[in-house]
């Protein structure tokens, strides 16, 4: 699975969109781009995933772009209850294997 | 409401014991994984299992035991053989190989080895 780089940490203000990127330089053609989140001393809950195109859910925004090499997750309203550690994670159709680096502390501040 | 059992929350047990930890999922999930997590980390691979009676090692699966007996259980035992057991552990399922399937992860058990 390719390797994906996030910065160590990032700060937002409430109400406001938190926006978090995420490197995957070396992402193959057959290989999704999946977001996770962790709040303190739970398990990872999935946030949105994609191979090509940009998507979005209830949750979040998720925007690659066109060379694959990038991408951003877009929280639109940040709220308190999203201060998460932010993973970003790709993985092959068929693999089993999700590999978690150490993610995005994301803090929002009111 | 469908999910992800893992019990206990906390647990606490002394050096050279073996401890079981569980994880029960009603998700009808084929596959299965376990987890470690250390302080300011990420999560790294045990051991996980594509279908009942069949199971792979992962990243660091020295020190560690699985079976999948049933398709909503996969316990996990960390052996006296495990140098640095104290971790959190987090158990996690989905649909097996489509791409396209997420992970789904229990609360966690936090173990500490005294």
């Amino acid at each position: 699975d390719a390797k994906t780089t996030q910065p160590p940490s990032m700060d937002c203000a409430e109400g406001r969109a938190a926006n978090l990127p995420c490197n995957h330089s070396t992402i193959s053609g057959n290989e999704y781009v999946y977001w996770y989140r962790q709040i303190h001393s739970q398990g990872p809950q999935y946030i949105i995933h994609g191979l090509k195109n940009n998507e979005t859910n209830e949750m979040a925004s998720l925007i690659i772009t066109e060379d694959r090499k990038s991408s951003t997750l877009i929280l639109p309203h940040a709220t308190l209850r999203d201060t998460a550690v932010y993973y970003c994670i790709v993985r092959a159709q068929g693999a089993q294997k999700l590999v978690f680096g150490q993610g995005t502390r994301l803090t929002i501040n009111p | 409401d469908g999910g992800i059992t893992q019990s206990p929350k906390y647990l606490f047990r002394k050096e050279g014991q073996n401890v079981t930890l569980s994880c029960e999922q009603n998700l009808n999930h084929d596959a299965m994984y376990w987890y470690r997590q250390d302080p300011g980390q990420g999560l790294r691979l045990i051991y996980y299992s594509q279908i009942v009676n069949d199971f792979q090692k992962g990243d660091i699966a020295e020190g560690y035991s699985v079976s999948r007996e049933k398709k909503e259980s996969f316990p996990l035992t960390v052996t006296s053989a495990q140098k640095n057991p104290t971790a959190f552990y987090l158990c996690a399922s989905n649909g097996g190989g489509r791409a396209y399937s997420p992970l789904h992860f229990g609360n966690g058990t936090r173990l500490t080895v005294t």
